[in-house]
Order: structure tokens, then C-alpha cells, then sequence
């Protein structure tokens, strides 16, 4: 499979807290993208890195890409209860706009 | 804009039948996506299209599977006959040429019994 693979699988901290979620990934990439999926929902895009940039930022959101260990990291901080969902990563199937190919997801709680 | 509106969101069916699943992407959008998310298997790409054409099928799973955008503001993904394992939610994403981004809509969970 060439899935990205998060880590971990499922991660519950207190609210206030940072979560960091982590992917990886096989082959070269032109860019990496970061979803999110509420119980039930579709995915929301939240944030896209390139593969000449090496962290980006978003509100309470950081994403670092590490192209040499086919990396990527996500930090939420100062979680919310409303951040609880599920958190995937993706990269293009091909080499451009077209199908991604997604991880298996963090699934992330938030305890009040 | 209302997003990418898919119909309908459940459907139960019985094996054997045939399914029908609609999708109608952003619009100014020309890229479209077809997904499908399992607990086993997670999100899966089955296909896609540019400006109405399909580009890449390479993740449909059998020949039951086939999909269609007659224009550039509707697509189905039909399924024919249906089985018990083709019971997941269903997903369409629609994106812009000069974006990466994908825009899903809600799914539709399809359940064959």
C-alpha cells in the first residue's frame, strides 16, 4: 500500500492541551495535505504544505513536512472539545491536482 | 454556495439490485471524486474526472462499479448488481484546476442486505 500512515491511531488529551498527530509516507510528493472528518461528515480540508516548505500555519493549527524522512506532522494547540474528530492525511495519487490517497486517520478526543 | 451536494444521504438496498448514487460538485469546479470509506479499508479513491472526462478508474473495484458525468454539474456512480460488501459511505469531492484542495459532501452510507 502507499498510504500515508498516521500515528497514533487514537489520541484523547484534556482540553487546553496540544494534540500532535504524525504521518508518513512513501514517495516523492509535490504536496501534502491535512483533513478533518467529524463523526458522520464529510472531510473538511484544513491545511495544504508543499514539498519546498517546511511548516505552515493555520489559527491554532501547525503542520511541519519533513520531505527527507517522508514526514509530516500536525499541532493543534489549545484543544477545544470541538476539535474532536478524526484526522487524516493526503497526498496526490499522481504527480498533480488529481486523487489523493489518504491514511488511515488519528482519531482524536478532546475530554472536557 | 451550497457545496458538494450528494443524494441521497442513505440508501438501504437488497443484494442483487442496482444503485444509484448522484453527485453534483462546486460549482466553477472541474475536477470531481469519487471515495469510498470503510472501517477495513478507510478512504479509497475509485475515481475521478477532469472537465467531464474520466481520467483515472484504476480504484474501482469490479466491473459492477461505473460512473458517469454527462456535464459539467452532475455525476452518478452506479453499482450493478449490488452486494453486501459494497455497503460503506460513499464520497464525492470536487476541486478547482488551479486549486489542490478538495471540497467532500456529506456521503451516502449504503447499506446492502
Amino acid at each position: 500500500s502507499q498510504q500515508g500512515e498516521e500515528d497514533p491511531q487514537a489520541l484523547s488529551i484534556q482540553e487546553g492541551e496540544n494534540a500532535t498527530m504524525n504521518c508518513s509516507y512513501k514517495t516523492s510528493i509535490n504536496n501534502l495535505q491535512w483533513y478533518r472528518q467529524n463523526s458522520g461528515r464529510g472531510l473538511v480540508h484544513l491545511i495544504l504544505i508543499r514539498s519546498n516548505e517546511r511548516e505552515k500555519h493555520s489559527g491554532r493549527l501547525r503542520v511541519t513536512l519533513d520531505t527527507s524522512k517522508k514526514s509530516s506532522s500536525l499541532l493543534i494547540t489549545a484543544s477545544r472539545a470541538a476539535d474532536t474528530a478524526s484526522y487524516f492525511c493526503a497526498r496526490p495519487s499522481g504527480g498533480g491536482a488529481d486523487g489523493l490517497t489518504f491514511g488511515k486517520g488519528t482519531h482524536l478526543i478532546i475530554q472536557p | 454556495d451550497a457545496g458538494v451536494i450528494q443524494s441521497p444521504r442513505h440508501e438501504v438496498t437488497e443484494m442483487g439490485q442496482e444503485v444509484t448514487l448522484r453527485c453534483k460538485p462546486i460549482s466553477g469546479h472541474n475536477s470531481l471524486f469519487w471515495y469510498r470509506q470503510t472501517m477495513m479499508r478507510g478512504l479509497e479513491l475509485l475515481i475521478y474526472f477532469n472537465n467531464n472526462v474520466p481520467i483515472d478508474d484504476s480504484g474501482m473495484p469490479e466491473d459492477r462499479f461505473s460512473a458517469k458525468m454527462p456535464n459539467a454539474s452532475f455525476s452518478t456512480l452506479k453499482i450493478q448488481p449490488s452486494e453486501p460488501r459494497d455497503s460503506a459511505v460513499y464520497f464525492c469531492a470536487s476541486s478547482s484546476q488551479t486549486g489542490y484542495e478538495q471540497y467532500f459532501g456529506p456521503g451516502t452510507r449504503l447499506t446492502v442486505t
